[in-house]
């Protein structure tokens, strides 16, 4: 399978834990962006990364939350000190260029985090 | 800043029935406009687009068309199947020199359909 791919699927956190999510982007990708999706809620755009830089990150919230695309191996989402309103489902997506051009952002299948 | 509203699930139809989810946005340029769907379990997948007003994006019998003068873009389908069954989800690209390619999504729709 050559679609985006995160993991873990499925995380379980208790508060003050911190909490890793990895996203290895579709073949010949180079852009990566990372969205929230709350419960009952819509999906909300978090970061774009392009490898080795951050290009747009005014989703992020200011503390705990930090997310990185290395030169080599799969963009990474870190949130410190989980606190249990950052349960939520994580999804990473992929573009070949700046997504909204195309249209063609491809999702990974999320990863959903508890905090319990 | 841009936004999208869509209407509030859930929608349950029996199957074949006529199906619309209306979508508004607002957006100080001129945005591309798309409709995503989700399946249970699965990530998000495009489903249709249109990048300029009166486009008609159609996929898998879906349609939707770029209202520039009611800022629109409604989904329908004619004939909706259980397989249909799912979260949708419109979005459109974020407009301005600040636009770095980001999709900006409603709340999502939930489809249900009953045989």
């Amino acid at each position: 399978n050559a679609g985006v791919m995160q993991n873990p699927r499925h995380l379980v956190r208790r508060r003050g834990q911190e909490a890793r999510l990895r996203c290895s982007p579709m073949k010949g990708h180079s852009h990566v962006y990372w969205y929230r999706q709350l419960p009952e809620e819509g999906l909300k755009f978090m970061v774009y990364l392009q490898k080795e830089n951050i290009i747009d990150e005014s989703g992020m919230p200011k503390e705990r939350f930090s997310a990185e695309f290395p030169k080599e191996g799969p963009s990474i989402l870190r949130i410190q000190q989980v606190v249990r309103g950052d349960s939520a489902a994580y999804f990473c997506a992929s573009s070949r260029g700046q997504g909204a051009n195309t249209g063609e952002l491809f999702f990974g299948e999320g990863s959903r985090l508890t905090v319990l | 800043g841009d936004s999208v509203t869509q209407m509030e699930g859930p929608v349950t139809l029996s199957e074949e029935a006529f199906l619309t989810i209306n979508c508004t946005y607002t957006a100080t340029g001129y945005p591309s406009l798309f409709w995503y769907v989700q399946y249970p379990g699965e990530g998000l997948q495009l489903l249709l687009k249109a990048t300029k007003a009166d486009d008609k994006g159609s996929n898998k019998g879906f349609e939707a068309t770029y209202r520039k003068e009611t800022t629109s873009f409604h989904l329908e389908k004619g004939s909706v199947q259980v397989s249909d069954s799912a979260v949708y989800f419109c979005a459109l690209s974020g407009t301005g020199s600040s636009n770095t390619g980001k999709l900006i999504f409603g709340q999502g729709t939930t489809l249900q359909v009953k045989p």
